[in-house]
């Protein structure tokens, strides 16, 4: 059973544009929630992450937004880069004894 | 401070086989958890150490243990290896638990 999901594997976005990442949980208790961006041969890098008492973070080009109703959140990127291509995970966790789930992953081009 | 770093890189074993890998966390951090990724399942949890104490354990069958030492130091084990172990092994270290995790490069693993 998935507890995160990220439905787009793929996405392609011109330079310049807005690159919209969604991820979606169904774990109620999760209350915190990360972005990591994996180039091919590196392990993942720490991008953004947001607490659900906020509804909104942002950080330089990268801004996350939190739906605690609808469980959902996104990652916005603005504006696209090439160097920005690369796989988006999204991840969760609660505030008990519990891992980090991670979502499947999102293949994000951005193209010149 | 030096990132995650873990050795080896690559590795090639053949089925029924043992592996070690092993990954050394960033300075201070006591922290680590291992994850299993394979292409399209994102990222799957194995384990979670904190000050030499395992605090949490994946869904995986009991092929797969781990440790971790008095310097933080963590090393995984795969015993009796199968085609299926083929993968990308991640270790990621934080300060404390429920903090920001931070990942290595990862081990790359190919059963034949």
């Amino acid at each position: 059973d998935q507890q995160v999901k990220q439905n787009s594997p793929s996405l392609s976005v011109q330079e310049g544009r807005i690159s919209i990442l969604n991820c979606d949980y169904t774990n109620s208790m999760f209350d915190y929630f990360l972005w990591y961006k994996k180039y091919p041969a590196e392990g993942p890098t720490f991008l953004i992450s947001i607490s659900s008492i906020k509804d909104k973070n942002e950080d330089g080009r990268f801004t996350v937004f939190l739906n605690k109703s609808a469980k959902h959140l996104s990652l916005h990127i603005v504006p696209s880069q090439p160097g920005d291509s690369a796989v988006y995970f999204c991840a969760a966790r609660d505030s008990g004894n519990t891992p980090l789930v991670f979502g499947k992953g999102t293949r994000l081009s951005v193209i010149a | 401070k030096a990132g995650v770093t873990q050795t080896p890189r690559y590795l090639i074993k053949t089925r029924g086989q043992q592996v070690t890998l092993s990954c050394s966390p960033i300075s201070g951090h006591r922290s680590v958890s291992w994850y299993q990724q394979t292409p399209g399942q994102g990222l799957q949890f194995l384990f979670e150490y904190f000050s030499e104490t395992q605090r949490n354990k994946g869904n995986f069958p009991g092929r797969f243990s781990g440790r971790q030492f008095s310097n933080s130091r963590s090393e995984m084990n795969v015993s009796t290896l199968e085609l299926g172990d083929s993968a990308l092994y991640l270790c990621a270290s934080s300060p404390n638990v429920q903090e920001t995790q931070y990942f290595g490069p990862g081990t790359r693993l190919l059963v034949l």
